[in-house]
């Protein structure tokens, strides 16, 4: 497609299991980026991919957080052992460069009963 | 740390008036860009503004960026409903790594008929 596609869409789980969520960004976007954002909340930057290395892990909020990215295309954000403070919605973004703005997905819901 | 503050935080109007909203930092940046988000969405890129005193028209939104670029203001004219949803602006970075965005915490619109 021709937009940011994340999968899947809604994801309901249970205390202490762990989740994968998945970004397609646009073709061509070296600049793939990862926020969390609570309800009426603004965005919380996680990680930032240039290409398949991470030049910026700052914002991931615990080891049990961690993420790739292969092909400098497709990317999995991993939660393990998740807590009901990791629910949220999880918004993937790329872009061609900072500069030029960022194109998001419709994000995953994430909800940790 | 490089921030970006936003005002008014929240924002209700009735159909038909006028707006700005703000965005201030005391940093410079490469670029300021302008979202809206609507809710159960991803942010949705509207403008992105890169010289100092640029002012860019859309429809009824017009986007100026502050001479020494560390500032922007986005005006609204006879707002409507369509117009509600939340504002975020998001700057890169004048220094290293400008791909990595800094975000404002959003200003809340309603537009009311």
């Amino acid at each position: 497609g021709a937009g940011v596609s994340q999968s899947p869409s809604n994801k309901v789980t249970e205390k202490g299991k762990d989740v994968e969520l998945r970004c397609d960004p646009i073709s061509g976007h070296t600049a793939l980026y990862w926020y969390r954002q609570s309800l009426g909340q603004g965005l919380e930057f996680l990680i930032y991919f240039q290409g398949n290395s991470a030049p910026d892990k700052s914002g991931l909020p615990s080891d049990r957080f961690s993420a790739e990215r292969t092909g400098g295309s497709v990317s999995t954000l991993t939660i393990q052992r998740t807590q009901q403070e990791d629910s949220a919605v999880y918004l993937c973004a790329s872009s061609l460069s900072g500069i030029a703005g960022a194109y998001f997905g419709a994000g995953t819901r994430l909800s940790v009963l | 740390t490089q921030l970006l503050e936003q005002s008014p935080q929240f924002l209700s109007i009735q159909e038909g008036e006028n707006l700005t909203v703000y965005c201030n930092s005391s940093s410079v940046f490469s670029s300021l860009q302008w979202y809206r988000q609507e809710p159960g969405e991803g942010p949705v890129l509207l403008v992105t503004v890169v010289t100092g005193g640029e002012v860019k028209k859309l429809k009824r939104l017009t986007f100026q960026f502050g001479d020494a670029r560390k500032d922007s203001s986005l005006h609204i004219t006879a707002a409507q409903p369509g117009d509600t949803g939340l504002y975020l602006c998001a700057g890169a970075s004048a220094a290293g790594n400008n791909r990595k965005l800094i975000w404002g915490l959003g200003t809340s619109l309603a537009v009311n008929p």
